[in-house]
């Protein structure tokens, strides 16, 4: 059964600084990973999508690497601004036919101004 | 493009009545997927279909829970009787294929009194 640990629970950091959020996964038999963002009372907003094959994706100041072999993967957000506060989630699909997807907890980021 | 759209955004009821959550998926996304968040955990996969069929319901937590997902469009989600344990965020998500990113609905926060 595959299980998903986001480490820290949560995070507070002045603006400006550069960060990581880790995300660990029991099953390295893995599809994808995916990043989302939440904000209170959203939906998920998909951030980055990381196939098996992949090593990393890039998108603006956030950065995501996989290493599925060790079962980790850890969002990297640079210079942080107060309008990055929210929730990430990190979620894999399993199998190579993947369906549903197994989250973490989540990291609950502030970033203070 | 509209999103996926779940109705209603909020609901409180008492132990024992009966709840219908909706979502409106993406226009043309073939697959879709009810999640839950409960209080102090992880979201949850509840389950998957394919079209109008159901792929996998592995993750209902038991026969109060009856989805739905009329002609392949719009889906449904009752519970009855409600239960105390229910309370949490019900997420609808949708894609146009397996391999795809799912994009998430707003949620439906559900409280059970």
């Amino acid at each position: 059964k595959q299980e998903v640990t986001q480490i820290p629970a949560a995070l507070s950091v002045p603006e400006g600084e550069n960060l990581v959020l880790n995300c660990s996964f029991t099953d390295s038999a893995i599809y994808n990973l995916q990043w989302f963002r939440q904000d209170p009372g959203k939906g998920l907003t998909s951030l980055l999508l990381i196939q098996s094959s992949q090593r990393e994706q890039t998108s603006g100041r956030l950065n995501a690497s996989l290493d599925k072999s060790s079962g980790r993967s850890t969002l990297y957000i640079a210079a942080s601004q107060p309008g990055d506060s929210a929730t990430y989630l990190c979620a894999v699909k399993r199998g190579t036919s993947g369906s549903r997807l197994t989250f973490g907890e989540g990291t609950q980021l502030t970033v203070n101004p | 493009e509209a999103g996926v759209t779940q109705f209603p955004s909020h609901s409180v009821i008492e132990k024992g009545q009966t709840v219908t959550l909706r979502c409106d998926p993406i226009s043309g996304h073939d697959n879709l997927y009810w999640y839950r968040r409960v209080m102090g955990k992880e979201i949850k996969f509840l389950l998957h279909f394919v079209k109008e069929s159901k792929q996998d319901e592995s993750g209902m937590p038991n026969n109060r829970f009856l989805a739905e997902r009329t002609g392949g469009t719009y889906s449904t989600l009752k519970v009855q009787p409600a239960e105390l344990e229910d309370s949490g965020v019900y997420f609808c998500a949708s894609s146009p294929s397996l391999v795809d990113s799912a994009f998430f609905g707003q949620g439906t926060r559900l409280t059970v009194v």
